[in-house]
């Protein structure tokens, strides 16, 4: 039973495509996140939300728009992609409790802009 | 600001030896999180620290706060070859957001 899971895992798209990756979870967590991974491993978050409601809106551009259907899903929608959007991008998830719980990570989705 | 920094960026060590990374971050924070990641993989949870004092250890890893210094430590303990891999310390800095470190690159070699 996967905790978190994303997809698609990989993901090679033209310049100026329209593309989403999705996120469930299974834990019954509050709270679900992504993040982007760069080239050089460092880690941001870009979009929070708990229980369907936007929490964070870092500094991301505006193609970007994640959407929250349940508690369980969020997903991540990217308009006219260009090169710089290549990353791997996490979906997270954590409770009210995450002292003793933290963040559950899901496995990444590699998006590749040629 | 909000900044975790972490050093070494990287790290290669000999097996068996001892070694330690170091986590600092800029404003008060009382949760300290550690996570492991393996090439191409996703971030393993590996401590939670949430007071000033705290120490968990787990197997050759032990991770420990000082939030008056505002420093977290990793420790390697005899190191083997397994623990090769990318270590991020994050902090919780409140209004659900996790902010990471720039990650230590482990390698340990025979």
């Amino acid at each position: 039973d996967t905790a978190v899971s994303q997809t698609p895992k990989y993901l090679v798209t033209q310049m100026g495509n329209d593309k989403s990756i999705k996120c469930e979870q299974n834990l019954g967590h509050d709270t679900m996140y992504w993040y982007k991974q760069d080239s050089k491993k460092f880690l941001k978050i870009m979009f929070s939300y708990n229980n369907k409601e936007l929490i964070i809106n870092e500094t991301v551009p505006n193609r970007f728009s994640p959407k929250s259907p349940d508690k369980a899903h969020l997903n991540l929608h990217i308009n006219s992609l260009e090169l710089g959007d290549s990353a791997v991008y996490f979906c997270a998830s954590s409770q009210d409790d995450r002292d003793n719980y933290g963040y559950t990570f899901g496995s990444g989705t590699r998006l590749t802009v040629v | 600001e909000l900044k975790v920094e972490q050093n070494p960026l990287f790290l290669s060590m000999q097996e068996g030896k001892n070694y330690t990374i170091y986590c600092n971050y800029s404003t008060t924070s009382d949760r300290l999180y550690w996570y492991r990641q393996d090439p191409g993989k996703s971030l393993e949870s590996l401590f939670v620290l949430l007071s000033n004092g705290a120490v968990k250890q787990e197997g050759r890893l032990m991770a420990s706060l000082d939030t008056k210094a505002r420093l977290s430590t990793l420790h390697i303990t005899a190191a083997v070859h397994d623990l090769s891999a990318t270590y991020f310390c994050a902090a919780y800095f409140g209004n659900e957001k996790l902010t990471f470190g720039t990650g230590t690159r482990l390698t340990i070699i025979p």
